[in-house]
């Protein structure tokens, strides 16, 4: 079975700093996607950046980005310039490619934006 | 349009009541997802609907029950829920197959079972 880890309950960050969210995984398969999802307080969630496995180049998306290790299995996102809007639970899910649909979320990290 | 709307917003229901959940898209999304989710927990997927057709039941209690009457519309029709079954219900949304299968969450919709 697929297992999805995040080892940070909880982060906070100075408005316009960088910070790390951490992922890892387990799986036995080769070929699959990984997401991080934000959901901030009280409002609906968003994806944030996707990566597909066989994909080796990191994924960007503005201000957000990934280091995707697929032999560490590990899928941290970065988050450059950080802002009060970006406070948020982070989401990191995978999902097998032959099962798409059913995404395995990792237990969330509260990110905290600070001014 | 890459919005997933959620009716009702909120919901409170006592345990001999029926009530139904609904959810539409617009984007030409031919699979569609029922979650649950607990306050500080991730979502946990309840069913997937595949063109229409019921392709998951994650073992879901028969007090919940899914409908999917067009391409566009999903449905969770409830009858006889526990508190336990308080929570935050997630409709989602995505292409069916490879390539663009990220899902588009709505609002959800907020649960209370007295």
């Amino acid at each position: 079975a697929q297992t999805v880890t995040q080892s940070q309950p909880e982060m906070s960050v100075q408005e316009a700093e960088t910070v790390t969210l951490s992922c890892t995984y387990d799986t036995s398969e080769s070929n699959y996607y990984l997401f991080w999802y934000k959901q901030p307080p009280s409002r609906q969630m968003i994806l944030v950046i996707r990566q597909e496995a066989y994909k080796q180049q990191n994924a960007t998306e503005n201000r957000f980005s990934v280091n995707f290790q697929k032999a560490a299995k590990s899928f941290s996102l970065k988050i450059s310039d950080s802002q009060l809007g970006d406070t948020a639970m982070y989401f990191c899910a995978f999902m097998k490619h032959e099962r798409r649909g059913n995404l395995i979320f990792g237990k969330g990290t509260k990110l905290s934006v600070k001014p | 349009d890459t919005e997933v709307t959620q009716t009702p917003k909120h919901l409170v229901m006592g345990m001999t009541n029926k009530k139904s959940l609904k959810c539409e898209q617009h984007m030409g999304h031919r699979a569609m997802y029922w979650y649950k989710q607990k306050a500080k927990k991730p979502p946990e997927l309840m069913f997937v609907y595949s063109y229409e057709k019921l392709s998951i039941n994650e073992s879901v209690p028969s007090r919940f029950s899914p409908e999917c009457p067009n391409s566009s519309l999903l449905n969770l029709h409830l009858h006889a829920l526990q508190p336990e079954d308080s929570a935050l219900y997630l409709c989602a949304s995505s292409h069916v197959g490879t390539g663009n299968n990220e899902q588009y969450f709505g609002p959800g919709t907020r649960l209370t079972v007295t």
